[in-house]
């Protein structure tokens, strides 16, 4: 059974510029939700995407953006990037909407915005 | 809105000293509570969760407790080994939310020296 695989591990970029990160979800699953982890805090829910629509999103602004494909993998796109966006971004995966709560982690991509 | 709190780290103990994490939470409704821990390297693995009051999830030696009447989830263990050195996030779930969107709170890093 394939985990969650995120990628790139790693990138740089700069302020204004756009970043595209990338999810596989795990075998099985049909929901992938995104996070973002700031150095040294818990992570905060940025949104969730089940059967290729978005499904329920958090206090983030409209520049972060995203697809869910048909074999259920996930893109995370931020527009004009801010020095704040710098954090790791986990891709999470689950089978079931409710109340599981159970969500598979992938390791996240840790983005610098200089 | 809802929210976690959970004391802040790091917290170093000796091997097989007992651990406590506190963490309490505020939510609308009848939130289910987890545990996620994050060890170094690796992603958010799923530790242990509690659906309901009085409800006690635990796994690998570690155990909390559901209190909704102190709307308390501490996590606990007896014994702690080298390899339980990692970060430790209480979050919780609320059904009536996006679906498996998790609140977190900020972590409690735990190191546990020989």
């Amino acid at each position: 059974e394939t985990g969650v695989t995120q990628s790139p591990t790693h990138l740089i970029k700069t302020r204004g510029q756009q970043v595209t990160l990338r999810c596989s979800s795990q075998s099985g699953h049909n929901t992938v939700s995104w996070y973002q982890q700031a150095l040294g805090q818990g992570p905060q829910f940025i949104f969730q995407y089940y059967r290729e629509e978005e499904n329920g999103r958090g206090n983030f602004p409209p520049r972060f953006s995203g697809l869910q494909f048909p074999n259920y993998s996930s893109e995370l796109n931020v527009n004009a990037l801010e020095l704040d966006d710098s954090a790791l971004y986990l891709c999470a995966s689950s089978t079931l909407q409710g109340r599981s709560g159970e969500l598979f982690f992938g390791e996240g991509s840790r983005l610098t915005v200089l | 809105g809802d929210s976690v709190t959970q004391m802040e780290g790091p917290v170093t103990l000796s091997e097989e000293a007992c651990l406590t994490i506190n963490c309490t939470y505020t939510a609308t409704g009848y939130p289910s509570l987890f545990w996620y821990v994050q060890y170094p390297g690796e992603g958010l693995q799923l530790l242990l969760k509690a659906t309901k009051a009085d409800d006690k999830g635990s796994n690998k030696g570690f155990e909390a407790t559901y209190r909704k009447e102190t709307t308390s989830f501490h996590l606990e263990k007896g014994s702690v080994q080298v390899s339980d050195s990692a970060v430790y996030f209480c979050a919780l779930s609320e059904y009536e939310a996006a679906g498996n969107k998790l609140t977190f709170g900020g972590g409690t890093r735990v190191l546990v020296k020989p």
